[in-house]
């Protein structure tokens, strides 16, 4: 069974600060995807990673895939209110009994003071 | 209009009734999802199916079943339902290849 450790659970920040939020696994993953969740609602993708150490940007968030596709963090820079959400890690396997699933992490709640 | 819609949004049950929750999705994707969202565990799978005709257990099967009635529905059943699946649902769906999933606005159960 694949695992996706996702820390910390919780963050509350105030407006301006950085901060970042890891997802670590012992399992390689073909491609691991962000996600945010606001109250009431499904997530919704943010972005997906594919190549070792690869890094994209999405406005004020920075994610990151570990050389060894294992691990992978996303980082806010001055964070706003609107950041607020639950957010969720998820790694994709290409083959055998985990093809076409994801493996979610626990999730981080972010909550961001004005 | 919501590409994945789910209804009930919210339902309020008790022990030992049956409950049907359903999903349609306008998106065309072939595979669809179900999970179960508890507070501090993330999303876990129930039920997935890649096409019509394929059902698969996901990591928390037991209590559930499920129904892909065309392409576009993939409904969740609870046969009888007890407090300990009192959660959110989420059903997703995602394009063959592809590992990106979308998901709809989950439903709230309650079981009493």
């Amino acid at each position: 069974t694949q695992l996706l450790e996702q820390s910390p659970q919780f963050l509350s920040i105030q407006e301006g600060e950085n901060l970042t939020v890891y997802c670590n696994s012992s399992s390689v993953f073909s491609s691991l995807q962000w996600y945010r969740q606001e109250p009431g609602e499904g997530p919704v993708l943010l972005v997906t990673v594919v190549t070792g150490g690869e890094v994209k940007k999405l406005k004020r968030l920075t994610f990151q895939f570990g050389d060894a596709r294992k691990d992978s963090s996303l980082h806010i820079t001055a964070a706003q209110p609107g950041d607020t959400g639950l957010y969720l890690c998820a790694g994709a396997n290409a083959g055998g009994t985990s093809y076409g699933k994801l493996t979610f992490g626990q999730g981080t709640i972010l909550t961001v003071h004005p | 209009d919501a590409d994945v819609t789910q209804t009930p949004r919210n339902r309020i049950t008790k022990t030992g009734k049956r409950i049907m929750l359903e999903c349609s999705q306008t998106k065309g994707h072939d595979r669809m999802y179900w999970y179960r969202q508890d507070p501090g565990l993330g999303l876990r799978l129930i039920y997935y199916s890649f096409d019509v005709k394929d059902i698969n257990k996901g990591e928390i099967s037991d209590g559930y079943s499920v129904s892909r009635q065309a392409q576009a529905k993939f409904s969740l059943s609870l046969e009888s339902a007890i407090p300990n699946q009192t959660a959110l649902y989420f059903c997703a769906t995602s394009d063959f290849g592809r590992n990106e999933q979308f998901f709809g606005p989950g439903t709230r159960l309650t079981v009493l």
